[in-house]
């Protein structure tokens, strides 16, 4: 089993570009996740999954849409790149059935918008 | 907003002794996990308590959780090198649907060999 897995590792951007951050478990996890980690802080949930078709938003969802394609994968787009978006990306899943599980994380990205 | 506050924010030790770090959160909760992550990785958990729960023991590690007073402790003993990371506390407040991690600060900690 890979776990989850992110696309791509590193990525440079210039204010005003797009682009998709993807990820993929192999768990059979219903709950899939996207955080954000700032230089010296925790993580901050951006929008979460809780099954295949559904999407919500979570702690810091402005400038960031999500589609969970299928139960294993789940994509975070950036419609139009800020310097504020800079930060490193995980995605996470999670069973949730019970609730009290694990959450798994994949490997992160790292994203600088110029 | 961050649910959790973490203390200290570092921490230096000499390997073999005790590393205790401590987490403090805002509202009531459902469980209380701890993560560690190493420099430039994701994270990995650790332990998961939950809100009836007063102690968790796994391998090195101890955590215990007062909810009256809304904070957790972190203990690993005979602390190693490779215990070198950064250790974070989250908080899950919800009873049904997704779990929903509110994430401390952290405390990023050294073990001198």
């Amino acid at each position: 089993n890979a776990g989850v897995t992110q696309t791509p590792k590193f990525q440079v951007l210039k204010t005003g570009q797009s682009m998709t951050l993807q990820c993929a478990q192999d768990m059979n996890h219903n709950s899939m996740y996207w955080y954000r980690q700032d230089p010296g802080m925790g993580l901050r949930l951006i929008y979460y999954s809780a099954s295949e078709g559904t999407t919500d938003k979570g702690e810091v969802p402005n400038g960031y849409n999500v589609s969970r394609l299928n139960k294993r994968e789940f994509s975070l787009r950036l419609e139009s790149a800020a310097p504020s978006q800079t930060s490193v990306y995980f995605c996470a899943s999670t069973r949730d059935s019970p609730r009290y599980n694990e959450q798994f994380f994949g490997p992160g990205t790292r994203l600088t918008v110029l | 907003s961050q649910q959790g506050e973490e203390d200290p924010q570092a921490l230096s030790i000499q390997e073999g002794e005790n590393a205790t770090m401590n987490c403090s959160y805002k509202t009531s909760i459902n469980n209380l996990q701890w993560y560690r992550q190493n420099s430039g990785r994701g994270l990995v958990h650790l332990i998961l308590i939950r809100s009836n729960e007063r102690e968790k023991h796994s391998g090195r590690l101890r955590v215990t959780l007062d909810t009256s007073k809304k904070s957790s402790s972190l203990l690993i003993t005979a602390s190693r090198a490779a215990d070198t990371a950064s250790y974070f506390c989250a908080t899950d407040r919800g009873t049904q649907g997704a779990q929903k991690l509110v994430f401390g600060q952290g405390t990023r900690l050294t073990i001198n060999p």
